[in-house]
């Protein structure tokens, strides 16, 4: 089955600061997704790769998937405490639409 | 449109009591799936229905039961509920055409 690793597992930065998450998959992606979960709250869907060497923007973030590497990071720049939250990524793992999910990124943005 | 939509939101329950989760659309989806997310675990599929009238088994269906009731509504059923289901659980669903999928606020449920 597919495992997702992602790291770091918590980061905690100064607002304004660049930031970087990773997606690594034990298997060939063909499908990444990029979710946010505030505490307490559900998840809302950021952003979705399936290409190699694909690249989306929204607002202040990015996010790239690298094939080769089985990789996907996301890029925030110039945080600010809005962004604070859990970051997952979750990627497909067959049919039927099934997503595997990673345990999640933990980002406080410190004021 | 709400989206998806959770019942209850919080809820406690004794050992071996049992209660059903409730979950529905509005996006027209034929796909709703079931996850539970716990502390350092992350977000585990359940049970998912890929259309109406078909369900299967996710990666940890053990000690739950579910009903696609029609192409909107997915419940969940706890038979006898265990401390090791205090958890909290979401329901999700997605289109046809993609793999995109819209995620309920969930619910927190305490067994104790």
């Amino acid at each position: 089955s597919q495992e997702l690793e992602q790291s770091p597992q918590s980061l905690i930065v100064q607002e304004g600061k660049n930031l970087t998450i990773n997606c690594t998959s034990s298997k060939t992606l063909y499908g990444l997704y990029w979710y946010k979960q505030k505490y307490g709250e559900g998840l809302i869907f950021l952003m979705m790769l399936q290409k190699g060497g694909e690249e989306k923007s929204h607002e202040k973030i990015t996010a790239k998937l690298d094939e080769k590497k089985q990789q996907s990071s996301l890029h925030i720049t110039a945080s600010q405490p809005s962004h604070a939250g859990i970051y997952l990524c979750g990627a497909e793992a067959g049919s039927n639409y099934k997503l595997t999910f990673g345990k999640g990124t933990l980002l406080t943005v410190n004021p | 449109n709400a989206g998806v939509t959770q019942t209850p939101k919080f809820q406690v329950l004794k050992t071996g009591q049992s209660m059903t989760l409730q979950c529905a659309q509005d996006m027209n989806h034929n796909s709703m799936y079931w996850y539970r997310q716990d502390p350092g675990m992350g977000l585990r599929l359940i049970y998912y229905s890929a259309s109406e009238g078909t369900t299967d088994k996710g990666e940890v269906p053990n000690g739950y039961n579910v009903s696609r009731l029609n192409k909107r509504e997915f419940s969940l059923r706890l038979e006898s509920a265990a401390p090791s289901q205090t958890s909290v659980y979401f329901c999700a669903s997605s289109g046809r055409t993609g793999g995109e999928q819209f995620f309920g606020p969930g619910t927190r449920l305490t067994v104790l």
